[in-house]
């Protein structure tokens, strides 16, 4: 049974970094790819980039580049999002999501990430 | 960037109506398009894949359809738990985009 389980909320200063944290704790996600979605503060949805665990191999969205970091940890079934640079307009909730067959079935219950000096 | 345009972007309907919300993609996206539903405070909810699938455990009165650049999501006979807001999404080409949503009202 898959169950995504995301690290808590995070207040951050402008310029620094975040780190958070997505683990399955059904431990199935390995083989599938494992996105990251962010929605700010009334706003939409938007895609950041997914990682097969497995592989290892991340793909970003061109506006993430640079600042973006998505990895995985196979033997614990956790993906992580790292975010640098941050500054206001990164204040969203961030959710990992589990992909199949070209959607995500599978949602992790987001992180809150805020960033404010 | 394929960019998806949704339409109406709010709408308000009443317990028992149909309501229909489209979607239209930038370029032919043949069907590589999913329908999502969020709750406040939730996460998304996957309603509809490949266009016209539906998803295990979405209410039968959901349904997709369209190919190419134009698609809908139809709901049949609103219940009001289904007073959210609705997002298409295409999975045809990296980077995968959105729609802007339709936030569906009670009226």
């Amino acid at each position: 049974q898959v169950h995504l389980v995301q690290s808590g909320a995070e207040v951050k200063k402008p310029g620094s970094s975040v780190k958070v944290s997505c683990k399955d704790s059904g431990g199935t996600f390995n083989t599938h790819v494992v996105s990251w979605v962010r929605q700010a503060p009334g706003h939409g949805l938007e895609w950041m980039g997914g990682i097969i665990p497995m592989f290892g191999s991340p793909n970003y969205a061109q506006k993430f580049q640079g600042r973006v970091s998505i990895s995985a940890d196979e033997s614990s079934s956790t993906a992580y999002l790292e975010l640098s640079s941050l500054r206001s307009e990164d204040t969203a909730v961030y959710y990992c999501a589990r992909e199949l067959h070209g959607f995500w079935d599978y949602w992790g219950q987001g992180t809150l990430v805020t960033v404010s000096s | 960037d394929i960019q998806m345009t949704q339409s109406p972007s709010s709408l308000s309907a009443s317990v028992g109506d149909r309501v229909i919300i489209s979607c239209r993609a930038g370029q032919n996206i043949s069907n590589y398009l999913n329908w999502y539903q969020q709750m406040p405070g939730k996460a998304p909810k996957v309603l509809v894949y490949a266009a016209s699938s539906l998803h295990t455990g979405a209410p039968s009165r959901f349904s997709g359809s369209g190919s190419g650049t134009d698609f809908s999501l139809t709901i049949n006979s609103l219940q009001p738990e289904d007073f959210a807001t609705y997002y298409c999404q295409q999975s045809y080409r990296n980077p995968r985009t959105f729609g802007q949503g339709t936030k569906l009202e009670i009226k």
